[in-house]
């Protein structure tokens, strides 16, 4: 079956730690895509990219990094530079040139202990 | 003010009833209209995707755009209780804009049996 999975479902995170978020799409989409959700707010856009080897940031860029070296794969990794990292994380892919129809993985839960 | 507003509710309704979900916006730039549902600790999935204004059918489900007054509308007709989920409106002034997509907060329904 064709989709996105995020892994892991729930991650734990000591301060001061960096963490990295997976993604994996096999819907050979081109463009690929991290938000972050809180309560009472709209998804909010990380990074994204629009072919292989190629990022850009977001509006709540500061304190991730991301990498996309293969199609499928665009991790997101969680520095200890983000000021507020726990939050709702959503891997989104689309076909190139049809960014409004975006599918989203399952989500990773991140919670700063 | 937010450029997409959107009730959080919660909205509870019996089962059967017909239920209407909003949002406003501010920029007129906006052609493009999609409604996405998202279940309890789930990624969203796409429900409609609509363009400019007018209205759009999909079995149980009616997008309405007016872009006089800014104002989208998702209605569902004999709800049920597996519509129990957020619904996010989300919109964008084009189809190729992979960082303009703007996502409202969500409204969480709930449909009693």
């Amino acid at each position: 079956d064709g989709g996105i999975t995020q892994s892991p479902k729930y991650l734990f995170r000591k301060e001061g730690q960096n963490v990295t978020l997976s993604c994996e799409q096999n819907l050979n989409h081109d463009a690929m895509y991290w938000y972050r959700q809180d309560p009472g707010q709209g998804l909010r856009l990380i990074y994204y990219s629009q072919i292989v080897n190629d990022f850009q940031k977001g509006d709540i860029a500061e304190g991730y990094s991301v990498s996309r070296e293969k199609k499928e794969s665009f991790p997101l990794t969680v520095t200890s530079a983000q000021k507020n990292p726990t939050a709702f994380y959503l891997c989104a892919s689309a076909r190139g040139g049809w960014a409004n129809e975006q599918f989203f993985g399952p989500g990773t839960r991140l919670t700063v202990l | 003010q937010k450029e997409v507003e959107q009730d959080p509710g919660p909205l509870s309704v019996p089962e059967g009833a017909i239920v209407s979900l909003n949002c406003t916006y501010s920029n007129s730039a906006f052609q493009y209209f999609m409604w996405y549902r998202q279940y309890s600790r789930k990624g969203p999935e796409l429900l409609m995707y609509t363009y400019s204004s007018g209205n759009k059918e999909d079995g149980r489900f009616t997008a309405q755009v007016d872009k006089s007054s800014k104002y989208i509308s998702l209605f569902i007709r004999d709800s049920q209780p597996s519509d129990s989920a957020t619904y996010l409106c989300a919109m964008s002034a084009s189809e190729t804009s992979y960082d303009k997509v703007i996502f409202g907060p969500g409204t969480s329904l709930s449909v009693i049996p």
